[in-house]
């Protein structure tokens, strides 16, 4: 079991290049979820999916956008990457049938925006 | 809507020292909560979680945090710091019908030998 894998590692973007922060889970979770991390504001919600097909969005999803065709997958897009946008990415997964389960997470992509 | 506070961004304690890591919650829902670490350049891992049940919650590394409804609290404590424990923690809550976390802003602990 990989568990949670995200790729890059690291990526230094300019503004206005686009790119994908791809995900990938092998424990049959239905549950994905994208946030990011900035220092002194904890973890905030971008995005997530209940399921294949079904996305919907968090706490602060202007500037990205994902779709979820396999149950395996769930990347990650910046259409128009800005320096706001410099952060460090987690993805999660959480097992079905079971909202107070844990989440578990990627090891991370640290994005830098020039 | 459902929120945290933790209380204190950085901690530091001396080796041997207990540990307390402070959060208060918000829910319109008996919540579900969490604590998670977070060690340098790593992912977050779970400690322990509260669900329904016993209110003194007990998780890895000889963590434990006790749920007090009254006080919207739970926060995290440990007897005895272990220079190993210096990492960030981060409270969470869900309530649970929609599998969102909501995180806190993290605390820091550092541990002094």
């Amino acid at each position: 079991n990989a568990g949670v894998t995200q790729t890059p590692k690291f990526q230094v973007l300019k503004t206005g290049q686009s790119m994908t922060l791809q995900c990938a889970q092998d424990m049959n979770h239905e549950y994905m979820s994208w946030y990011r991390q900035d220092p002194g504001m904890g973890l905030r919600l971008i995005h997530y999916s209940v399921g294949a097909g079904i996305t919907d969005q968090g706490e602060v999803p202007n500037g990205y956008n994902v779709s979820r065709s396999t149950t395996e997958d769930f990347p990650l897009r910046l259409l128009s990457a800005a320096p706001s946008q410099t952060s460090v990415y987690f993805c999660a997964s959480q097992p079905p049938g079971s909202p107070f389960s844990e989440q578990y997470f990627g090891p991370g992509t640290r994005l830098t925006v020039t | 809507a459902q929120s945290v506070t933790q209380l204190g961004s950085h901690v530091s304690v001396s080796e041997g020292a207990l540990v307390l890591l402070r959060c208060n919650y918000s829910s319109s829902v008996p919540p579900y909560l969490f604590w998670y670490v977070q060690y340098p350049n790593q992912g977050l891992q779970l400690l322990l979680k509260y669900t329904t049940g016993a209110t003194l919650v007990k998780g890895i590394n000889g963590f434990e945090a006790e749920f007090k409804k009254s006080e919207t609290s739970f926060h995290l404590t440990k007897p005895s710091a272990h220079m190993s424990d210096a990492a960030e923690y981060f409270c969470a809550v869900s309530e649970g019908s929609n599998y969102k976390l909501t995180f806190g802003k993290g605390t820091l602990l550092t541990v002094n030998p």
